[in-house]
């Protein structure tokens, strides 16, 4: 079945450690987004990639880093810069930059605790 | 800039009631588009409907209805015979050609749906 993983589902990191979120798709989508949910909040877009080898910031970057080296793949690394990573982190695809036209798919997200 | 109101942060009905949740958006562009995703206990954001500023004609698809009033900047979602399946945390997005498409979200609408 094609879709998004991410892994972990839970991850745990001591505070000033870099940690790096892994998504993978199988749908064959060139667009990938990075989004972070917050208790309460909406979704915040953190980082988004059109097309391989190519990706913008989004709303919060700051604090994180991204790479998107292969179509499937767009890992996101929370750095120690980020003030505040404790937070549920979602990835998504669409099959073009449409993704905000017609329509993104998600994966379960990865809830990260930093202590 | 764009942004979408979810004022309603939690509602609990009873099975088989109606619920209705409400969406106010607000947005300088001429073209835009609606949605409404569904986030479930395990995570991931599911999508439920897509709406465009040109059309106004409200939606059916079984238990699931929307009404987009551009005259109140609203795009409202009402469940028919509430189910225990139901409950999830509701998000209404926006996206216009001010933002270059990129999804802005609502902070969502946890419902509880009790047997």
């Amino acid at each position: 079945d094609g879709g998004i993983t991410q892994s972990p589902k839970y991850l745990f990191r001591k505070e000033g450690q870099n940690v790096t979120l892994s998504c993978e798709q199988n749908l064959n989508h060139d667009a990938m987004y990075w989004y972070r949910q917050d208790p309460g909040q909406g979704l915040r877009l953190i980082y988004y990639s059109q097309i391989v080898n190519d990706f913008q910031k989004g709303d919060i970057a700051e604090g994180y880093s991204v790479s998107r080296e292969k179509k499937e793949s767009f890992p996101l690394t929370v750095t120690s810069a980020q003030k505040n990573p404790t937070a549920f982190y979602l990835c998504a695809s669409s099959i073009d930059w449409t993704g905000g036209i017609l329509a993104l798919h998600f994966g379960n997200g990865t809830r990260l605790t930093v202590t | 800039a764009q942004k979408v109101t979810q004022a309603q942060t939690e509602i609990s009905v009873v099975e088989k009631e109606d619920v209705t949740l409400d969406c106010v958006y607000e947005t300088r562009d001429t073209t835009y588009y609606l949605f409404w995703y569904k986030q479930p206990p395990s995570g991931e954001l599911v999508f439920l409907i897509r709406r465009n500023s040109f059309d106004e004609q409200n939606e059916i698809s079984g238990r699931y209805s929307w009404n987009f009033q551009k005259s109140t900047s609203s795009f409202n979602f009402t469940i028919t015979a509430s189910q225990v399946v139901d409950s999830a945390v509701y998000f209404c997005a926006l996206s216009g050609e001010g933002s270059n498409y990129k999804l802005t979200f609502g902070k969502g609408t946890l419902l509880t749906v009790n047997p």
